[in-house]
């Protein structure tokens, strides 16, 4: 099981790009990196997912360097509404796809 | 496309009680996952179920217990409430089983 350390926060300004590194040193080879959003009060939300390399989508992009030892999560230009908590997860290689969900980085969007 | 949801949204209930919570997943998805999530922590998988048949289980004891049906609707079912097991409680569904999931709003549950 590769466990995945995040900050606990993080404070930026509107229009600022933001980026949210994880760490997942035991990171299997078949794992694939994903990122969810969560608001207050509701269930989380899928971001992007991963395995090397770089994705992107229009919401986010995902770095993951060679290594996969770590990957950083960059949201581009925030706004007020992107203030909520991000939580990196790996996937887990057997069969059943569960999220195991660490507990997440705050992001604070200020005006 | 409908999305995910869940009822009721609000639940108080006694410990010792029994409690069901219920989930619809989304369209055309046959996975259906449960999480509970304690105030300030993430969400802990409980279980899953795939086409009908439970298909993973987290780190809860046996008085959690599931049911997935023919419609991919499901239940999650708690027996002899305990105060710690008020929580917001999860639902997340997904085409086949995959790391992309998509959350219901939940169901906060509140044992007194």
């Amino acid at each position: 099981l590769a466990k995945t350390t995040q900050p606990i926060s993080m404070d930026s300004y509107e229009g600022q790009e933001v980026n949210i590194t994880c760490s997942h040193n035991n990171i299997a080879t078949n794992d694939y990196i994903t990122w969810y959003q969560q608001f207050p009060s509701q269930g989380p939300r899928f971001i992007i997912q991963g395995y090397k390399t770089k994705v992107t989508n229009e919401v986010a992009s995902l770095f993951i360097p060679a290594d996969r030892k770590s990957s950083t999560l960059s949201l581009p230009r925030v706004s007020l509404s992107d203030t909520a908590v991000y939580y990196c997860l790996v996937g887990e290689v057997d069969s059943s796809y569960k999220l195991i969900f660490g507990s997440g980085t705050r992001l604070l969007v200020r005006p | 496309e409908t999305g995910v949801t869940q009822s009721p949204t609000h639940l108080i209930k006694t410990r010792g009680q029994q409690v069901t919570l219920r989930c619809s997943s989304q369209s055309g998805h046959n996975t259906v996952s449960w999480y509970q999530q304690a105030l300030g922590q993430g969400p802990q998988f409980i279980f899953q179920y795939y086409r009908e048949e439970e298909n993973g289980r987290g780190n809860f004891p046996p008085r959690f217990s599931g049911l997935q049906f023919p419609n991919y609707s499901s239940e999650l079912n708690v027996n002899a409430l305990e105060l710690d097991d008020s929580a917001l409680y999860l639902c997340a569904s997904s085409l086949q089983l995959a790391l992309e999931q998509y959350f219901g709003p939940g169901t906060r549950l509140t044992v007194t």
